[in-house]
């Protein structure tokens, strides 16, 4: 079947910190994938996405790399704000379907 | 920018109720989803159409039914809310085909 499995929050980091949010995934065909960010409050927002093996996504210092042969999209960002506090949802989408599988999200906290 | 419109933010039923939650988009996107989002779950898909009167279930259809007359507009029905269905719920909208997903600021429901 088709599935995303992320770290499990809550992640608490302190400002300026570097961060890492784990995401790897289960496809029967070719996915795109995607993370979407919560700010509290609100509803989900697209952060980045990658179409196709190798790809890199990239968006406000966020990047996560398509990597094919470790099934994964992990998140990354060299230097973690107090604003980035949120929940991060790893998804993915098929080739074809119209509906996103997503992962069970990670809360992030910054601290000052 | 697209503008996905929900139509209340907060909302408390009662037990045998039935409640109408309303989605409206102003993009002209073919596709609409709605999502339930509860705790170590992440977001569940529950119903979608990919044109006007056309539906398609998702994972977790049972209780719930849509209704879509009009292409910026997709409801979905509670015809008769229990308390396991207390949840945040979420719309959400795409152009046709594999493609990033924009969400609405969700509908935090209540059931006593």
């Amino acid at each position: 079947g088709n599935s995303v499995t992320q770290m499990e929050g809550p992640v608490t980091l302190s400002e300026e910190a570097f961060l890492t949010i784990n995401c790897t995934y289960t496809a029967t065909g070719y996915p795109s994938l995607f993370w979407y960010v919560q700010y509290p409050g609100e509803g989900l927002q697209l952060l980045l996405k990658a179409t196709k093996a190798d790809d890199k996504g990239s968006n406000k210092g966020f990047e996560a790399t398509y990597r094919k042969e470790t099934t994964s999209f992990h998140l990354e960002k060299g230097s973690v704000q107090v604003s980035d506090s949120a929940v991060y949802f790893c998804a993915l989408i098929l080739t074809g379907a119209n509906n996103l599988f997503f992962g069970t999200g990670t809360r992030l906290t910054v601290i000052p | 920018d697209v503008k996905v419109t929900q139509s209340s933010r907060y909302l408390v039923k009662r037990t045998g109720e039935k409640v109408f939650l309303e989605c409206v988009q102003d993009m002209d996107h073919e596709n609409m989803f709605w999502y339930r989002q509860d705790p170590g779950l992440g977001l569940r898909l529950i119903y979608f159409s990919y044109d006007v009167k056309m539906k398609e279930k998702g994972d977790i259809p049972e209780g719930y039914s849509v209704s879509r007359e009009k292409k910026e507009r997709f409801s979905l029905i509670l015809e008769s809310a229990s308390t396991n269905q207390t949840s945040m719920y979420l719309c959400a909208t795409n152009p046709s085909g594999p493609d990033t997903q924009y969400f609405g600021p969700g509908t935090r429901l209540t059931v006593l």
